[in-house]
């Protein structure tokens, strides 16, 4: 069974600091797609950043871009430049091209202090 | 794009009524929604896949008497909690997606209070 694990409950970056989030994944699958969702306070569940396995390049949006190590299984997401709005909690996603479900991490809590 | 609406943002009803949320595809048709539900502090677990125009698939685990999901159109599922109880008190949120692998879209979620 696929499952996805975030091991960081909880981190701390400073204000325009870089900060990096853990996330290992299991699957047997090779065509499957990872994300990244944000949740802040308000609840509302953004999406980050998307990557394609297929893909050997890492993906990039402005301040966030992803390490993705198809071997080793593990998506990580850098924040650079850390702004308080970047407070929220993070969400580890997978999702195969042959069924609907997307399983989702434990999340961590990412803080970011002035 | 690619906005999902769900109504109400919150609701607080008495034991044993039932309470409906909505979730609609604002500006895409959306063949499958799906209802997740969220403990404080935890992840998002699927409950179930809203199906346009057929019966929903349940998640194991799931009662699919007391969660009765309703898809009548291209842009709209509802959830309805049936005869609640203080333990179906969470965080419901609704999602879709634009196409087959296309990422999934939001809701901003309904937090249910049942007293």
């Amino acid at each position: 069974a696929q499952t996805v694990t975030q091991s960081q409950p909880e981190m701390s970056v400073q204000e325009a600091e870089t900060v990096t989030l853990s996330c290992t994944y299991d699957t047997s699958e090779s065509d499957y797609y990872l994300f990244w969702y944000k949740q802040p306070p308000s609840r509302q569940m953004i999406l980050v950043i998307r990557q394609e396995a297929y893909k050997q390049q890492n993906a990039t949006e402005n301040r966030f871009s992803v390490n993705f190590q198809k071997a080793a299984k593990s998506f990580s997401l850098k924040i650079s430049d850390s702004q308080l709005g970047d407070a929220a909690m993070y969400f580890c996603a997978y999702h195969t091209s042959g069924t609907y479900k997307y399983i989702f991490g434990t999340g961590t809590r990412l803080k970011v202090l002035a | 794009g690619a906005v999902v609406s769900q109504h109400p943002s919150r609701v607080i009803c008495k034991s044993g009524t039932s309470v409906k949320i909505e979730c609609r595809s604002l500006d895409f048709q959306a063949t499958t929604m799906f209802w997740y539900r969220q403990f404080p502090k935890k992840s998002l677990m699927l409950m179930a896949t809203s199906n346009e125009g057929s019966k929903a698939t349940y998640e194991q685990g799931v009662e699919k008497d007391k969660f009765l999901i309703n898809h009548a159109s291209l842009t709209l599922s509802t959830l309805t909690v049936t005869s609640a109880h203080p333990e179906d008190s969470s965080f419901y949120i609704c999602s879709a997606r634009t196409g087959g692998l296309s990422p999934l879209h939001f809701g901003n979620g309904t937090r249910l209070t049942v007293t």
